[in-house]
C-alpha cells in the first residue's frame, strides 16, 4: 500500500519554513525520508521507528505519530540547497521480517526561490 | 567507507534487445541490496531485493530477473526488452538485517531508454 505524501508540491522563498506530510493506511515500523535532485540519486535524510520519536539535524527534523500512522518532515529556514523532490518511504509493521522493503511515497517536489 | 557502483549511466537500447545492469557494492559485507525502478516524475517502485547470495525476492512480476552471483554484486536482466521498461533504475545497499531499520545508500542510476 502506497503512502500519500502532502502537498504534491511546495514553493518558497529563502528563509521561509515547510512541512511535508506522509501517511499510511496500514500499521508502520518505519519511515524513512530521502531527499532527490533533478536527474540523481535519493539522498538518506532519516529514519523514524515506530514508538513515536522525533529526529532531525541543521534545520531539517521529522516526527512519527504511531497512532495517526502519520509521519511529518519540518524543513525550517529553508536554503536554496533544499530544492527536491522528498520521498517517504514506509515499512509496515506486519508482525515479521521485512528486510529493508520500503513502499515509496509519489513525491513531494520541493522548489526555494532567492 | 562504503561505495556503491552503477553502470552504465545510460542506455538506448531497441525493443526485444536483452538487458544487463550492473551494481557493485565496496567497503561491506553481506549487504541488503535493492533494485528499484522510476519513471519520469513518480516515486521509486522496488523491483528485487536479496539477503544473500542466491537469494532473490521478487517485488514485482514482469520481464525482468535478478541476480546475486557474489556478496556485493547485484545483476538486473531481461532475455527481450519492452517499451513499458524505459525509466531510470536505481541499485540500493543496506547494512544487513532482517528489518527495515537501517539506511538505503543509491547508486547514481541507469537512465534506460527503450526505442
Amino acid at each position: 500500500q502506497q503512502p500519500v505524501q502532502s502537498p504534491q508540491a511546495v514553493i518558497l522563498r529563502e528563509g521561509e519554513d515547510a512541512v511535508i506530510n506522509c501517511s499510511s493506511s496500514k500499521a508502520l515500523y518505519s519511515v524513512h525520508w530521502y531527499r532527490q535532485k533533478h536527474g540523481e540519486a535519493p539522498v538518506f535524510l532519516m529514519i523514524l521507528l515506530k514508538g513515536g520519536e522525533q529526529k532531525g539535524h541543521d534545520k531539517i527534523s521529522a516526527s512519527f505519530n504511531e497512532k495517526k500512522q502519520q509521519s511529518s518532515l519540518y524543513l525550517t529556514a529553508s536554503q536554496l540547497s533544499y530544492s527536491g523532490t522528498y520521498f517517504c518511504g514506509t515499512a509496515l509493521n506486519a508482525g515479521g521480517t521485512s528486510y529493508g522493503k520500503l513502499t515509496f511515497g509519489q513525491g513531494t517536489i520541493l522548489t526555494v526561490h532567492p | 567507507s562504503q561505495t556503491i557502483h552503477q553502470w552504465p549511466a545510460t542506455l538506448v537500447q531497441p525493443v526485444g534487445s536483452p538487458l544487463s545492469l550492473e551494481c557493485t557494492v565496496e567497503g561491506t559485507s553481506n549487504p541488503n541490496l535493492y533494485w528499484y525502478r522510476q519513471a519520469a516524475g513518480r516515486g521509486l517502485q522496488l523491483l528485487f531485493y536479496s539477503v544473500g547470495i542466491g537469494q532473490i525476492s521478487s517485488e514485482v512480476p514482469q520481464n525482468l530477473s535478478a541476480s546475486r552471483p557474489q556478496d556485493r554484486q547485484f545483476i538486473l536482466s531481461s532475455k527481450k526488452l519492452l517499451l513499458s521498461d524505459s525509466g531510470f533504475y536505481l541499485c540500493a545497499w543496506s547494512r544487513p538485517g532482517l528489518y527495515s531499520n537501517q539506511p538505503q545508500h543509491f547508486g547514481d542510476g541507469t537512465r534506460l531508454s527503450i526505442l
